[in-house]
């Protein structure tokens, strides 16, 4: 079961600014940090942001994090074909004492 | 380079027991810099994580799963279990082992490929 929501899709044409939420609770995201992970089709998770909006190394400057109260929003700035994935938020949860992730939204370059 | 592998059968039969071993090399997973977690998602559906060790022993599964789910290590194969017990095909998914860097707050870096395991008679 998933207790961060996000919308099932998401859409914009090459070079547009997609933006996706992730919505959860004070024990989660209003209390802990924030990650994002990218899925390309057929692969494995990928870290993309960690700790609210940081950027792994090698992650393009185009993805952003931020977050206010208990949700998060991922950006992606000029968006590219090669973009075209699932994404998903996840954070600790302490009433939990556990990982919880979105639901996932599925990202499409038109 | 870090790398995990996940293996184990392909199929189990409903009741049993699933035994998946993730194998990791480029680091120890003695390290006391890191936690190892493991993860299922069902195809077409979402992400959901299963529970994670750390080097002491001590060990956070999810609570839908607590009472079937066993996370243990071999240090001497630098090795991560995971073993799921009375499953059903509810259980069928890909599994995911990953380096789960709490100490640090960085995420889940890196990921394993992946290994499907369908639960059917």
């Amino acid at each position: 079961q998933s207790v961060l929501t996000q919308p099932p899709s998401a859409s914009g044409t090459p070079g547009q600014r997609v933006t996706i939420s992730c919505s959860g609770g004070s024990s989660n995201i209003g209390s802990n940090y924030v990650y994002w992970y990218q899925q390309l089709p057929g692969t494995a998770p990928k870290l993309l942001i960690y700790k609210h909006n940081r950027r792994p190394s090698g992650v393009p400057d185009r993805f952003s994090g931020s977050k206010s109260g208990t949700s998060a929003s991922l950006a992606i700035s000029g968006l590219r074909s090669e973009d075209e994935a699932d994404y998903y938020c996840a954070a600790w949860d302490d009433s939990l004492s556990g990982y919880v992730f979105g639901t996932g939204t599925k990202v499409t370059a038109l | 380079q870090v790398q995990l592998q996940e293996s184990g059968p392909g199929l189990v039969k409903p009741s049993q027991t699933l035994s998946l071993t993730c194998s990791v090399s480029g680091v120890s997973i003695s390290s006391e810099s890191y936690y190892w977690s493991w993860f299922r998602q069902p195809a077409g559906k979402g992400l959901e994580w299963i529970g994670r060790i750390y080097i002491s022993g001590s060990t956070n599964y999810n609570p839908s799963l607590k009472s079937r789910v066993t996370i243990s290590v071999d240090t001497s194969k630098n090795q991560v279990s995971l073993n799921l017990s009375s499953v059903t095909a509810a259980d069928t998914a890909v599994y995911y082992c990953a380096r789960d860097q709490q100490l640090a707050l960085n995420g889940f870096d890196p990921w394993g490929q992946g290994t499907l395991v369908t639960v059917s008679s």
